[in-house]
């Protein structure tokens, strides 16, 4: 149980268009989802919460209208990179809970998305 | 700003060895977590912690959730290829959303 499915899992794109990712949570219902980043060989860093229903909240430097977050139902939330630099290259990934559980119970974690920017 | 200290970054051993990281921070944790992390997925969860002095075992892996509340270890007895890998440690705190915090990882090669 508890498989949050993240798609896609690779893609390449070019400068200045958006790419969106989608996070599912296939077996459980998740009020809350978590999109962190990773650069190679370098830590989870936390981005932003997406809320279901209510906007995201996004940690310190990270630009809320870089990285657009939208949680419309119970299972899925969905992170949009609009306007990619080079720089935005890196992978994504995204966790939840079952509503249910309490706050510190563990996350799941979706399998990343590898985002190259060209 | 929160943040976790883990060590060692990496880790050569041999297979069969046994293996000790830990992580520590300034501030107080209520939950200490333990993931595995295989190249190019998302990190698996190994161990998970939530009572102070609490010692839990899964497997050859056994963790400890520090009686100050600001540390933790992971120890991986007679490690095997498999074992290969990045592992982090994570905590989140009272009041914040239920967000998890990392540590930097530790990357554990195991020659055979």
């Amino acid at each position: 149980g508890a498989v949050v499915s993240q798609h896609p899992s690779r893609v390449i794109c070019k400068s200045g268009t958006s790419v969106k990712i989608e996070c599912r949570s296939l077996d459980f219902q998740a009020t809350t989802m978590f999109w962190y980043r990773q650069f190679p060989k370098q830590s989870l860093m936390l981005m932003a919460t997406s809320n279901e229903g209510s906007k995201a909240t996004y940690e310190q430097g990270v630009e809320k209208d870089k990285f657009l977050i939208n949680h419309a139902s119970l299972t899925l939330s969905t992170l949009t990179v609009t306007s990619a630099h080079p720089e935005d290259s890196s992978f994504y990934i995204c966790s939840a809970r079952d509503y249910r559980d309490a706050d510190n119970s563990p996350l799941h974690f979706g399998n990343g998305t590898r985002l190259t920017v060209t | 700003g929160q943040q976790l200290n883990q060590s060692p970054q990496s880790m050569f051993i041999q297979e069969g060895e046994d293996v000790s990281m830990n992580c520590t921070s300034s501030s107080i944790f209520n939950t200490w977590l333990w993931y595995k992390q295989d190249p190019g997925e998302g990190p698996v969860l190994l161990i998970a912690l939530y009572k102070a002095g609490e010692l839990t075992s899964n497997g050859r892996l056994t963790a400890q959730f520090g009686i100050t509340r600001k540390d933790s270890f992971l120890n991986i007895s007679a490690s095997i290829p498999s074992d290969v890998g990045i592992y982090f440690c994570a905590g989140s705190f009272y009041n914040q959303g239920g967000k998890l915090i990392f540590g930097q990882g530790t990357e554990l090669s195991v020659k055979p």
